[in-house]
């Protein structure tokens, strides 16, 4: 059963760092493209990052330049490493797990989040 | 701003029908790409509804249909339940950005 889960949210001062990670069963991190999505409360779906099988990795314009997305190909786990965060960054971050489709990907498989509150 | 367009909201009654839709650009939904179609109901996690324009994974109901015309895509939802009641996102790729793009979500309520 593929199983996705969330951990290393909580409330940083602005400015802060803060790594998240993504422990996967069921299936392989490293033979899959991972994504990071975000929620910040009451709003949409918002996509960060995507790192690709070969290790390419892919970010959201807001966030380029901050956040890093990596994996622990041992571990089975995915990582998002966020610098410099604002207040905006305040959300709740998903992992997902892409599949493709004819023409282009998907997130099939998602996590039950964990919440980055950004707050002196 | 998203890059994929959704009405904010669409409402019906028990057993009725809905479609919400999603409109991009030639950069995305109108250069090809697959529009992916998601359900999250409240305080859960989103989940796959449709994949690839027009596939239900396993499990979702037949009443949920997708399709997809030049820029645009729709999810149509017949025999409306309760149930049903959630926030729905499209989902497609933007070749100029390079990166997934979602849909600003469209909330169904359920009258």
């Amino acid at each position: 059963e593929v199983q996705l889960v969330e951990s290393g949210g909580g409330l940083i001062q602005p400015g802060g760092s803060l790594r998240l990670s993504c422990a996967a069963s069921g299936f392989s991190v490293s033979s899959n493209y991972m994504n990071w999505v975000r929620q910040a409360p009451g709003k949409g779906l918002e996509w960060v990052s995507v790192i690709y099988t070969g290790g390419k990795t892919y970010y959201s314009r807001s966030m380029r330049g901050r956040f890093i997305i990596s994996r622990d190909d041992s571990k089975n786990t995915l990582y998002l490493q966020m610098n410099s965060l604002r207040a905006d960054d305040t959300a709740v971050y998903y992992c997902a797990r892409s599949l493709f489709s004819d023409s282009g990907t998907y997130l099939a498989f998602w996590g039950q989040g964990t919440l980055v509150t950004v707050s002196s | 701003q998203s890059v994929l367009t959704q009405p904010p909201s669409v409402s019906g009654a028990p057993g009725q029908w809905v479609t919400i839709s999603c409109t991009g650009g030639t950069s995305n939904i109108g250069a090809g790409y697959d529009v992916h179609w998601y359900q999250q109901l409240p305080r859960s996690a989103p989940k796959l509804l449709i994949f690839g324009n027009v596939n239900r994974p396993s499990g979702v109901p037949d009443r949920f249909s997708g399709s997809k015309s030049g820029t645009s895509a729709s999810l149509d939802i017949t025999g409306l339940q309760a149930e049903d009641e959630a926030d729905y996102y499209c989902q497609s790729y933007d070749a100029s950005l390079s990166a997934s793009v979602f849909g600003g979500g469209t909330k169904l309520t359920v009258l």
